[in-house]
């Protein structure tokens, strides 16, 4: 079983849908969740945290966080084509020297076709 | 300060050269992450220096790889005898504190031919 894991993609939206993005994690003492966005050719861009249970919005996105179910997910709502990327999962596993440490998905592409 | 600072960009070896990347992070962060990243897959974890202390390695890292922050400031990270599979995207990002997210910089592009 692999750490982080992503629903696989891609996934293609039209304009102005909702995307909805999930991941799932394996070291239930993980404390910390992590959505960054990665444009092809560049490196990946923070977007959204999240560390304790429920949502949290900013703009366009939420991150939802369901620590009992070592799950978390970020929903892109009104999408825009400029939001077509590699959206990537990182979770900051607890304790010893692998705190601050995070632990990525593999990604999940997103295409907003207009 | 505009951000982490990787150099070179790019990079095109050919197998059997050691290569050097160095990394500027931003200046009030002490930590200092290095990552790998290959096409199609999430960052890769490689070292962690908090200051000028490394931390912890990746069992990813064979005896070919080492990293340095000698002044606990800019980061250095050495492959010796490159090998076509060292062909990635080499990532360094940096923090201010623990449990938050990371800066990455640009990233240095390797290709081992």
């Amino acid at each position: 079983q692999k750490e982080v894991e992503q629903n696989s993609g891609p996934l293609s939206v039209p304009e102005g849908a909702i995307a909805s993005l999930n991941c799932t994690y394996s070291d239930r003492g993980s404390q910390s969740f992590f959505w960054y966005r990665q444009y092809s050719g560049k490196s990946p861009e923070l977007i959204m945290s999240i560390y304790s249970n429920g949502d949290k919005e900013d703009g366009r996105f939420t991150a939802q966080l369901n620590k009992a179910s070592q799950y978390v997910s970020l929903l892109i709502r009104d999408s825009q084509p400029s939001d077509s990327a590699t959206y990537l999962c990182a979770v900051l596993r607890a304790g010893g020297t692998s705190y601050g440490k995070l632990t990525f998905g593999q990604g999940t592409i997103l295409t907003v076709h207009p | 300060d505009t951000g982490v600072s990787q150099d070179p960009r790019h990079k095109i070896t050919k197998r059997g050269q050691n290569v050097t990347f160095r990394c500027d992070p931003i200046s009030e962060h002490n930590r200092l992450y290095w990552y790998r990243q290959t096409l199609g897959q999430g960052p890769e974890f490689l070292t962690y220096f908090q200051n000028e202390a490394q931390l912890e390695k990746s069992r990813l890292l064979s005896d070919r790889f080492s990293a340095e922050r000698p002044k606990g400031s800019f980061s250095t990270l050495e492959i010796q005898r490159t090998e076509q599979g060292d062909s990635a995207m080499y990532l360094c990002a940096s923090s201010f504190e623990q449990g938050v997210g990371y800066t990455f910089g640009s990233g240095t592009r390797l290709t081992v031919v």
